[in-house]
């Protein structure tokens, strides 16, 4: 089925930047979800998002849902060390659910 | 902790074992899912049950069969596996199956072939 394109594949940066990601599709979806995986444990969620253009934050973590209902977007502000980890955006049109295939955060103290 | 429990976190077994995964959740939620997750791959929805009733099989070959007994687990049992299913297994649940609510994920179960 139909896949999210998700980037950076990888990101090496030090603590304290700013970082960005984002998720785009061919398809609009009705919800965007971010999602954060540590090692040896499952994808934690982090924002959902439920209205196009709607500005969400969670702590150090802004995310977007795009106007056009096919992209997202997700940064986090000053980076720490514990943000280390896989960062998934997933978007859901009804039953249908699809995953972008992560982003691999390393933060060098 | 998310309310949704997998075990055996880790499993190693031979091609020729049978095995189960559990799940459960404690969210009081009526969707629950089993999902493949390979490295550096997206996650690969497998099955969907909504209120006990499969709602989606996609395309998974007839070495796993599901269950769920009840809308708070559900099992993945294994049998005459291949060395390229080993990965994390990932249950998750939602609210319902059809609205956009998110899912939750349990931590998985890695699992070897030998």
């Amino acid at each position: 089925g139909q896949q999210l394109n998700q980037s950076p594949q990888s990101m090496f940066i030090q603590e304290g930047e700013d970082v960005s990601m984002n998720c785009t599709s061919s398809s609009i979806f009705n919800t965007w979800l971010w999602y954060k995986q540590d090692p040896g444990e499952g994808p934690v969620l982090l924002i959902a998002l439920y209205k196009a253009g709607e500005l969400t934050s969670n702590g150090r973590l802004t995310a977007q849902f795009g106007i056009t209902r096919k992209d997202s977007f997700l940064n986090i502000s000053a980076s720490i060390p514990s943000d280390v980890g896989i960062y998934f955006c997933a978007g859901r049109g009804g039953p249908d659910m699809r995953f972008g295939a992560g982003t691999r955060l390393t933060v060098k103290p | 902790e998310t309310g949704v429990t997998q075990t055996p976190r880790h499993l190693v077994m031979g091609m020729t074992n049978k095995k189960s995964l559990k799940c459960e959740q404690h969210l009081g939620h009526n969707a629950m899912y089993w999902y493949k997750q390979s490295a550096k791959k997206p996650l690969e929805l497998m099955f969907v049950y909504s209120l006990e009733e499969r709602v989606e099989n996609n395309s998974v070959p007839s070495r796993f069969s599901p269950e769920c007994p009840n809308s708070s687990h559900l099992f993945l049992h294994l049998h005459t596996l291949q060395p390229e299913d080993s990965a994390l297994y990932l249950c998750a649940s939602s609210q319902d199956s059809y609205s956009n609510q998110p899912q939750h994920f349990g931590d998985g179960t890695r699992l070897s072939i030998l």
